[in-house]
């Protein structure tokens, strides 16, 4: 079955710096998302992305974050000065139209 | 405004017995998603029921669907301690986003 991978599983950072999140999503798809779950929150939209250009965006995502595809392959969501409240599990996904999304197993973002 | 909004927020019942989780939402949507997510893992997507669907069956699951209400619900029959979980109700709409609710969380008991 098709997966999207994500690394690192955790990272601990200091507050202020930067941090780059990947995933690897399923081959062939066009569209891509972020979102992020603070613990024991709600699954928050944060960003989509689809043929190399941002589509929507959250309110969450400010000037902060920002998300490349640097290879055509690879797929980053970018934080440049960490926050405490950053603090969250990311998680992308692929959309299969009509059949729900695939989510990758997130990654744990701990800043300290 | 919120959408998806799970209804209980915690429920604990014995193996065996069915579990009812309902999702309530404010705007119009093209389908409705239900996620599983066991705890300090990713989101399963479980089923799909389409905004002119009213049920729809996955093994043990069956969700229903009401749009008049802006409701949904998801039963799991004969539950087992292995659906222990997080269980999240997700709309989407026109604009090609999941919006998720804040889920239920399901202890099912041996």
């Amino acid at each position: 079955e098709p997966e999207v991978t994500q690394t690192p599983s955790h990272q601990v950072t200091q507050m202020g710096q930067e941090v780059i999140l990947r995933c690897v999503p399923i081959s062939n798809h066009l569209y891509f998302y972020w979102y992020r779950q603070i613990l024991g929150q709600k699954v928050e939209f944060l960003v989509s992305f689809y043929n190399n250009e941002i589509s929507e965006k959250s309110e969450i995502f400010d000037d902060q974050f920002s998300v490349e595809r640097p290879d055509g392959s690879n797929f980053t969501l970018k934080i440049r000065s960490t926050k405490l409240e950053d603090s969250a599990m990311y998680f992308c996904a692929t959309p299969d139209w009509g059949y729900g999304y695939t989510f990758g197993s997130g990654t744990r973002l701990t800043v300290v | 405004s919120q959408q998806g909004e799970e209804d209980p927020q915690a429920l604990s019942i014995q193996e065996g017995e069915n579990a009812t989780m309902n999702c309530s939402y404010k705007t119009s949507i093209n389908n409705l998603q239900w996620y599983r997510q066991n705890s300090g893992r990713g989101l399963v997507h479980l089923i799909l029921i389409r905004s002119n669907e009213r049920e729809k069956h996955s093994g043990r699951l069956r969700v229903t669907l009401d749009t008049s209400k802006k409701s949904s619900s998801l039963l799991i029959t004969a539950s087992r301690a292995a659906d222990t979980a997080s269980y999240f109700c997700a709309t989407y709409n026109a604009g090609n986003m999941l919006t998720f609710g804040g889920g239920t969380r399901l202890m099912v008991k041996p």
